[in-house]
């Protein structure tokens, strides 16, 4: 059974610090694997996309890697702001088995 | 585009009784989900469906059925609510099965007494 782990759990930094999520997961035969943010109360909001193969996309000034072989994903957030706060989550997609989640990752950035 | 949306926002319900969760999206996408998400558990899919009249079963599927008789429309029908269906739940939608961006429903929290 696949299973999704991120790391750190909680993340408390100063504004305009870089900073890496990151993710794991047991099985490397993956469909694609997403990023999304979510604050409190609300939906999910997608962030970002990778295809299997894939090694990275970028948005702006999010960029978020893949190493399948390795089980691996990471979230790089530069330059990071108050506005990035939320729980940010990564999904690991299968074809014909859906998404699984990971638990998230808490961010708050201080002003 | 409204995008994906969900009815009601919040609905409490004593142990027992029946109800619907609405989602509907404007998108024209093929699938669709439900996902349900508990404290230190993350989200968990219950049923999707990969078009009209096609439905199948998630990671925990007990206590709920779900119909798609439309492309728009995706009910989650609680047959018998229970303390442990507690949750907040999330209605998705996509291009095709896993290849797409999925949109997400701003959720609807369920407290079951």
């Amino acid at each position: 059974k696949q299973e999704v782990t991120q790391i750190p759990a909680a993340l408390s930094v100063p504004e305009g610090e870089n900073l890496v999520l990151n993710c794991s997961f047991t099985d490397s035969a993956i469909y694609n694997l997403q990023w999304f943010r979510q604050d409190p109360g609300k939906g999910l909001t997608s962030l970002l996309l990778i295809q299997s193969s894939q090694r990275e996309q970028t948005s702006g000034r999010l960029n978020a890697s893949l190493d399948k072989s390795s089980g691996r994903s990471t979230l790089y957030i530069a330059a990071s702001q108050p506005g990035d706060s939320a729980t940010y989550l990564c999904a690991v997609g299968f074809y014909g088995q859906n998404f699984v989640f990971g638990p998230g990752t808490r961010l708050s950035v201080l002003p | 585009n409204a995008g994906v949306t969900q009815t009601p926002k919040f609905q409490v319900l004593k142990t027992g009784q029946s109800m619907t969760l609405q989602c509907a999206q404007d998108m024209n996408h093929e699938y669709m989900s439900w996902y349900r998400q508990d404290p230190g558990m993350g989200l968990r899919l219950i049923h999707y469906s990969v078009g009209a009249g096609i439905t199948d079963q998630g990671e925990v599927p007990n206590g709920y059925n779900v119909s798609r008789s439309t492309t728009e429309d995706f009910p989650l029908r609680l047959l018998s609510a229970a303390p442990s269906q507690t949750s907040v739940y999330f209605c998705a939608s996509s291009n095709r099965e896993t290849g797409e961006t999925q949109y997400f429903g701003p959720g609807t929290r369920l407290l079951v007494l």
